[in-house]
């Protein structure tokens, strides 16, 4: 079957570093992807992933090892505006390139 | 600006009344989507289009329709709601399928069957 496992909620500190963790079981993969979502909000664009390794984007970096299934999302710099529902998304080769999309994982930041 | 519009973004209605939520994109995309978010589940897609005049199923189909009718334009039907259609809708648009094409998405519709 297909599928996509994040942890359902995390806490962190202002100021910190946090991982949130990506597994995916999926038929076929053309590209993973990260967005973030404010509670009540759309979700909006992160970082994209297609070859194993790590993408650096200013605070937030994120990791693919496509042989293990695995993506990670790491945020630095913890900011309060950080508190928010992060959700990991992989590019199927079947059903036209559609998404397959994780539950997300709210990340909750404390002063 | 850049945008995907959707409307109505709050609408509570009765069971089997049809309605219609639009959505509209400015940016000439050639593919569109539908998706309903609900607690615990993510995003399923409803329907999608690749381009005008194409449109597919996605995961959750039964009880929607959709049209395209025009680029910018995919709207989301419910001929004869039922309460386990309440949920958050969002359109999402992009211009294609592959590499780093993402999708931008509307400010969601929050529906509420009664």
């Amino acid at each position: 079957g297909q599928n996509i496992d994040q942890p359902t909620e995390m806490t962190a500190t202002e100021g910190a570093i946090v991982q949130i963790n990506c597994t995916y079981q999926t038929s076929g993969f053309n590209g993973l992807f990260w967005y973030q979502q404010h509670a009540g909000e759309a979700p909006t664009f992160l970082s994209y992933n297609v070859l194993d390794g790590l993408e650096e984007k200013g605070r937030f970096s994120s990791f693919l090892s496509r042989s293990k299934g695995y993506s990670y999302l790491l945020l630095k710099e913890l900011q309060m505006k950080d508190s928010a529902s992060y959700l990991c998304a992989v590019r199927r080769v079947d059903s036209n390139y559609q998404l397959i999309w994780g539950a997300g994982t709210k990340l909750i930041i404390k002063p | 600006e850049a945008q995907v519009t959707q409307n109505p973004r709050y609408l509570i209605t009765v069971t089997g009344k049809k309605l219609t939520v639009t959505c509209s994109q400015n940016m000439n995309h050639e593919y569109m989507s539908w998706y309903r978010q609900d607690p615990g589940l993510g995003l399923r897609q409803i329907y999608y289009s690749m381009n005008v005049e194409v449109t597919d199923k996605g995961d959750v189909p039964e009880g929607y329709k959709v049209s395209r009718k025009e680029k910018r334009n995919f709207p989301l039907i419910l001929e004869s709601p039922s309460p386990n259609q309440t949920s958050l809708y969002f359109c999402a648009s992009s211009a294609g399928t592959g590499g780093t094409d993402t999708q931008y998405f509307g400010p969601g519709t929050r529906l509420t069957v009664l």
